[in-house]
Order: C-alpha cells, then structure tokens, then sequence
C-alpha cells in the first residue's frame, strides 16, 4: 500500500506557542488530504478536509483560524495549531487520498502533541 | 446525521473461537463501508470493504441494508488478530466517519 508519513511524530510546546506538523505522501499523489483528532481511548474526528491548491473545507466545530492547514503540493500537506492551549492536546493523524485509488485513504502514524 | 455504532468497547475471546464484531451505521444514502485496523504501536490501515467483497486475513464483512449492520467476522480468531478494530462509512465527499472502536483480544 501507498505510505503517508507524519513529522514529528511527538512535540511537547508551551501554551501560547504555535505548533506545525507536516504529512507527506512518499510514494504517491495525494489530490486530497484528511486531518484527524484523536483524544485518549475515543476515535478519530475528522477536522478538515484539503484539496491540493485550494483552500481547507473544515468540519462543523473546527476553528479555521486555530488549525490552519495549507496542501501546497500533491505530496505535502501542514496543520498548524496556532496559539496552543493544553486542551488541544491530542493525537492527530492525517491522511491521503489518491485520486486513482478506490476511495481508499491512507493513513499516517500520527503526532501526539502535548501543551504544557 | 450520518452515525456508525460498535457497540462493544472491548471483545476478548480464546484462540480458535468465532469472532463477531458488531457495527451498525444510519445513512441516508447507499453506504460504503469499511472495516480498518490498528495493531500495537502502528498505524490505521485498511482491513477490507464492502464493494470489494473479499475475505482479508480471514475476515469476511457482508453489508446488510436491511438490519444497517456490516459486521466483522472471522470463524477462527488468532492471537495475531488483537487489535483495535474501527467501521467507517464514507460520506459525501470521500470523508470517513469512524465508529467508537472495538478492541479485540484473543487469549490463548
């Protein structure tokens, strides 16, 4: 199966700190990449949804302007978690979807980000 | 709303028993759905879909419209298959809604 990578795969920040993960597809063209949220024990939310080249659809519920998301590339997609408070700590995990495959999206091995 | 239900949190069976997970989903449309999992300390991966039809690892899911289930099952669970196992329901979009979870063990 196709690889999506995650970096970094943990971070530890300060509250009031902005904080950048990226996901990268390694061996294919994402036209479309997902971001998750992940807390202790509970499934994965889906926060956002990037088209590459234009602008992230986010879910009902997900500040825009506290996760901001930029798909620049087929390979590349960043969630930035802007002025982190320690209630947005929390395993997030992205994924990507090639236009070619069969709805099928593959996922990263996620970041936990911790907010002292 | 679209909603996908497992209702066990946690199914712990012997080595060499049946194993059923459950999911039951609510949606508006014509389903696409899909069974993934996650083994220790590694990343969600797809275990099979109902278009496809096929069996993965020995597991089987058969869509049921009538009774809105897509449960998982496998008729001899192996110590390798502990896992936490997720349903998903594609939504308009390509957007993935996941069920709560079920965590599977298998005791030998």
């Amino acid at each position: 199966g196709a690889v999506v990578s995650q970096h970094p795969s943990w971070v530890i920040c300060k509250s009031g700190t902005s904080v950048k993960i990226e996901c990268r597809s390694l061996d294919f063209q994402a036209t479309t990449m997902f971001w998750y949220r992940q807390f202790p024990k509970q499934s994965l939310m889906l926060m956002a949804t990037s088209n590459e080249g234009s602008k992230a659809t986010y879910e009902q519920g997900v500040e825009k302007d506290k996760f901001l998301i930029n798909h620049a590339s087929l390979t590349l997609s960043t969630l930035t978690v802007t002025s982190a408070h320690p209630e947005d700590s929390s395993f997030y995990i992205c994924s990507g979807r090639a236009g070619s495959s069969y709805n099928e999206q593959f996922f990263g091995p996620g970041t936990r980000l911790t907010v002292l | 709303a679209q909603r996908v239900t497992q209702p066990e949190k946690l199914l712990s069976v012997f080595k060499g028993a049946p194993v059923e997970l459950k999911c039951n989903y609510s949606y508006s449309g014509s389903p696409e759905l899909f069974w993934y999992v996650q083994y220790s300390r590694q990343r969600l991966q797809l275990l099979l879909r109902h278009i496809s039809r096929e069996s993965i690892k020995g597991f089987t899911a058969d869509l049921n419209k009538g009774e809105t289930s897509f449960h998982l099952k496998k008729p001899f669970a192996q110590e390798e298959d502990s896992a936490m196992y997720y349903c998903a329901l594609m939504e308009y979009g390509n957007k993935l809604v996941f069920g709560a979870g079920t965590i599977l063990r298998v005791k030998s």
